[in-house]
């Protein structure tokens, strides 16, 4: 199985900041990765696919980057409806795997 | 628009079999994938197996030969079925839309039901 590591696992920010979230994988995935939001008590959201592509309704302060093992969750000025936990799911090979997410909150 | 609902018992005894159904809305199962994954006490979350348009299945190695997924076309809904669960089955079950022709990414995902495992 493919597996991703996240970090990091917890990054505290005060609104208006930008962040990176990182996603490696244990081996080269192209850019078959994807990012989810999730809110608590709230189902996961798809924020990106396939490491960079923009969703419809997402807002434009998301963006990702990354191929092979290295991926990156971009956030500009991070806003304070922003802070859930952010997973990446690989889509090369099955089984699906996630991550173990990064939680965003408030400093 | 699209939009998919679980449910099922929210409690289960070890050793019995969890069954979970998925309904559908503003879309038919006939096409894309549509999958069930779960997300464990910690946040920790799982792939389970999806079901195809044409009703083909694949599923996650780690769950042996517990789980099946089924479905019922003319009610537009899919069905999870895991035996044998312990109390490490106890997460929030999630069933999804995958997105296209293959089963890359979730575009759509249910509310999710909690299952807890316990006598």
């Amino acid at each position: 199985d493919i597996v991703l590591t996240q970090s990091p696992a917890t990054l505290s920010v005060t609104p208006g900041e930008s962040v990176s979230l990182s996603c490696r994988a244990s081996q080269g995935i192209s850019t078959s990765i994807h990012w989810y939001q999730q809110k608590s008590n709230e189902s996961p959201r798809l924020l990106i696919k396939f490491a960079s592509q923009s969703i419809s309704g997402i807002p434009s302060r998301f963006s990702g980057s990354g191929s092979g093992t290295d991926f990156t969750l971009s956030i500009n000025r991070v806003e304070s409806e922003d802070f859930s936990v952010y997973y990446c799911q690989q889509s090369y090979s099955l089984p699906r795997t996630f991550g173990a997410g990064t939680k965003l909150e408030l400093k | 628009e699209v939009q998919l609902q679980e449910s099922g018992p929210g409690l289960v005894k070890p050793s019995q079999s969890l069954s979970l159904t998925c309904s559908v809305t503003g879309y038919s199962i006939t096409s894309n994938y549509w999958g069930w994954i779960r997300k464990f006490p910690g946040n920790k979350m799982e792939w389970m197996g999806y079901i195809s348009y044409s009703g083909s299945t694949s599923y996650n190695p780690s769950l042996k030969s517990r789980i099946s997924i089924t479905r019922d076309t003319s009610k537009n809904q899919f069905f999870l079925q895991l035996n044998s669960v312990t109390t490490e089955d106890t997460a929030t079950y999630y069933c999804a839309r995958s997105h296209g022709g293959y089963p890359y990414y979730f575009d759509y995902w249910g509310q999710g039901v909690m299952v807890t495992v316990s006598s």
